[in-house]
C-alpha cells in the first residue's frame, strides 16, 4: 500500500530564504506526483505536476524534483516572502487511472 | 473561468438528516473524486468517478453516496448523516492529457 509522509510537519522561516520540503513515497511505481498549497479555510491550488518520466518542474521561484528509485520529492521555494505561508501537500499516483494518495503537508509560515 | 463549483459553502446539519453536497466543473474532465479532509488525517478520498455512468469507491465511502448522470455533476449524498461525518469537503477533477487534479472550494459540514 502507498504511503506519502512529509517532513517535517512544520515550518517557520525568515522572509528571504531559500527552503525544501520533503515528500517521501513507499512505491516506487508511480504514474506522477503532484503538489499543491492550500491556504486556510480554501481549496487545494495546484503547484506543479511531474510527470514519472521526468526529473523536475518549475514555475516562477518554486522547483519540484523527483527521484522515484529513492522514493523522494522535493519542493524548492526560492526567496522566500510572507505570501508563501500556507499548508503545502503532495501527492503520487499510481497509474494513468489510479487515484491520488496524499501526504498529510507541511504548515509553512514565513515571518517578515 | 473555468473550474469547479461546490455548494453549499458552510451547513450545520442534525444528526439523521439527508444531505447532498453538490459539485459541478466545466472543464469537462472524465473523472471526478469526493475527498475529506480532517485535521491529523489529511485528505482521505470517499469516492470517484472515472467517466459518467461509472462510480467507484475509495478509502472511506461508508454512509456516503454518488452518482454521475453526467460528465459535468458528481452530487455527494449522506443519507443519515452521523456527528463523524463532520468535515471539510472537497470535490476534485482530473484534467485527462496531464492527469493533474483541480480541486473545489470545499464544503464545510458540521454534524450536530
Amino acid at each position: 500500500k502507498q504511503e506519502v509522509t512529509q517532513i517535517p510537519a512544520a515550518l517557520s522561516v525568515p522572509e528571504g530564504e531559500n527552503l525544501v520540503l520533503n515528500c517521501s513515497f513507499t512505491d516506487s511505481a508511480i504514474y506522477n506526483l503532484q503538489w499543491f498549497r492550500q491556504d486556510p479555510g480554501k481549496g487545494l491550488t495546484s503547484l506543479l505536476l511531474i510527470q514519472s518520466s521526468q526529473r523536475e518542474q518549475t514555475s516562477g521561484r518554486l522547483n519540484a524534483s523527483l527521484d522515484k528509485s529513492s522514493g523522494r520529492s522535493t519542493l524548492y521555494i526560492a526567496a522566500s516572502q510572507p505570501g508563501d505561508s500556507a499548508t503545502y501537500l503532495c501527492a503520487v499516483r499510481r497509474g494513468s487511472q489510479g487515484n491520488l494518495i496524499f501526504g498529510k503537508g507541511t504548515k509553512l509560515s514565513v515571518k517578515p | 473561468i473555468a473550474g469547479i463549483t461546490q455548494a453549499p459553502t458552510s451547513q450545520i446539519l442534525a444528526a439523521g438528516r439527508r444531505m447532498t453536497l453538490r459539485c459541478t466543473q466545466d472543464m469537462r474532465h472524465n473523472a471526478m473524486y469526493w475527498y475529506r479532509q480532517d485535521l491529523g488525517l489529511g485528505l482521505r478520498l470517499i469516492h470517484y468517478s472515472n467517466t459518467a455512468g461509472t462510480t467507484g469507491k475509495g478509502e472511506v465511502p461508508d454512509g456516503y453516496s454518488v452518482s454521475r448522470a453526467n460528465t459535468d455533476d458528481f452530487p455527494l449524498t449522506l443519507a443519515s448523516a452521523v456527528p463523524s461525518q463532520t468535515s471539510v469537503y472537497f470535490c476534485a477533477s482530473r484534467a485527462g492529457a496531464t492527469g493533474e487534479l483541480f480541486f473545489g472550494e470545499g464544503s464545510r459540514l458540521t454534524v450536530l
